[in-house]
């Protein structure tokens, strides 16, 4: 059964840069997109990027000065980075699979998701 | 504010039906197919339907879905305490460039 393994600091200072990792156990990583999806506490789900395993990646136009996505396919795994963090991206960071076998994006959905980390910014 | 609305909160008895809309623009539900995902405290979000009415295995089928021009629906028949739960639509926004999340639906089954 195919899993995703997320692991990164949970604990970050302001100004500091937020690292996450996901790991696909089980499974291919080749032929997927896969993203990654926060929520601040007590609120709503927010996209925050994506990446195929070529590297191509998009992100969250209101993040995307501080985003980066990459990928090491060798390693089935994927990475966050999120510079300059403050208080506002404190949440729990999800990563998670998306369905992409059809060639229109408009098909796609996330069928497979991480358990989580919590991240908390505070100084 | 989310680009996709939801109810924030929705309330029905064990056994009642409920069903939770998703409402968004051209560029989004009027463009792409939605996928709707349940969140349980403290848990991941689970897909529950995808291309606005398919459910994946293991999702009975007392879980629907269905669309309208640029609205979606989630139907939920034989309410269930177990299905209290936060109820997600989502889809691609070609205007934005993004993937768009509603704001969320509590479900409270009472």
């Amino acid at each position: 059964q195919v899993q995703l393994q997320q692991w990164g600091a949970g604990l970050l200072k302001p100004s500091e840069t937020l690292s996450l990792t996901c790991g696909v156990d089980g499974g291919s990583f080749s032929g997927y997109y896969w993203i990654w999806v926060r929520q601040p506490p007590g609120k709503g789900l927010e996209w925050i990027g994506e990446s195929n395993q070529s590297g191509i990646t998009k992100y969250n136009p209101s993040l995307k000065s501080r985003v980066t996505i990459s990928v090491d396919a060798s390693k089935n795994h994927f990475s966050l980075t999120l510079s300059s963090v403050t208080a506002a991206d404190t949440g729990v960071y999800y990563c998670a699979r998306v369905m992409s076998w059809a060639t229109r994006r408009r098909y796609w959905y996330f069928d497979l998701w991480g358990r989580g980390t919590l991240v908390t910014v505070s100084s | 504010q989310s680009v996709l609305t939801q109810p924030p909160s929705m309330s029905a008895a064990p056994g009642q039906k409920v069903t939770i809309s998703c409402s968004g623009t051209t560029s989004n539900i009027g463009n792409s197919f939605v996928s709707w995902y349940r969140q349980f405290p403290g848990t991941a979000p689970q897909l529950l339907i995808y291309e606005n009415n398919k459910r994946p295995s293991g999702i009975p089928d007392r879980f629907s879905g269905s669309q309208s021009g640029t609205s979606v629906t989630l139907g939920i028949t034989g309410l269930q305490t177990g299905d209290e739960a936060d109820y997600y639509c989502a889809t691609w926004d070609s205007s934005l460039s993004a993937w768009v999340f509603g704001g969320g639906t509590k479900l409270t089954v009472l």
